[in-house]
């Protein structure tokens, strides 16, 4: 069964520091790693989306990797600010059958001014 | 694009009452699904659709959920009979077949059973 974990649960910075969350999954036979944020009382908004055969994606400020024979992805924030205030989740795709996602429990990341 | 729609946002009710969450999923994806988010548990599938058909519902908890799809534009989710345990948010999404398309999520349903 597959088991996805992030840590740290909750990170606090002050504005302006760069920042790694880390995602760490069980079984690496993944079809693609997804990134998502999501702010309270809201949905998720989806960030990235890493297929397996690829190493990392990019988007603004926001760098995600895929390392799939470790079982690791990690989401680089640059120049992070309040807004980036959130938490952000990962989530692993369990194979090409349907387009189910298996949820790690969260980073919720404040930033502070 | 409106979006994933769900109704209603809040519900509160009490135990053993019926409950009846709605989604109206972006037009032309073929997948729905119904997760559950908790504390203790997270962000839970509990089943997902393909145009229309419930392809896997074994993250239901218990026969007092029921999923449907009677088509494209609409589904629900049921508990009945209700109980305080169910308290959840409840999020629908919805993708595409195509395999580098991310889930689009609705805002949820906040469920409270007293």
């Amino acid at each position: 069964k597959q088991e996805v974990t992030q840590i740290p649960a909750a990170l606090s910075v002050p504005e302006g520091e760069n920042l790694v969350l880390n995602c760490s999954f069980t079984d690496s036979a993944i079809y693609n790693l997804q990134w998502f944020r999501q702010d309270p009382g809201k949905g998720l908004t989806s960030l990235l989306l890493i297929q397996s055969s690829q190493r990392e994606q990019t988007s603004g400020r926001l760098n995600a990797s895929l390392d799939k024979s470790s079982g690791r992805s990690t989401l680089y924030i640059a120049a992070s600010q309040p807004g980036d205030s959130a938490t952000y989740l990962c989530a692993v795709r369990r194979g090409n059958a349907g387009n189910m996602l298996t949820f790690g429990g969260g980073t919720r990341l404040m930033v502070k001014p | 694009d409106a979006g994933v729609i769900q109704s209603p946002r809040h519900e509160v009710t009490e135990m053993g009452q019926e409950v009846t969450l709605r989604c109206k999923p972006i037009s032309g994806h073929d997948y729905l699904f119904w997760y559950r988010q908790t504390m203790m548990r997270g962000l839970e599938l509990l089943i997902y659709f393909n145009n229309n058909v419930p392809i896997d519902d074994s993250g239901m908890p218990e026969d007092r959920f029921s999923a449907k799809m009677p088509n494209a534009s609409f589904s629900t989710l049921k508990i009945q009979p209700s109980e305080p345990r169910d308290s959840a948010v409840y999020f629908c999404a919805s993708s595409s077949y195509l395999s580098n398309q991310p889930q689009h999520f609705g805002d949820g349903t906040r469920l409270s059973i007293l």
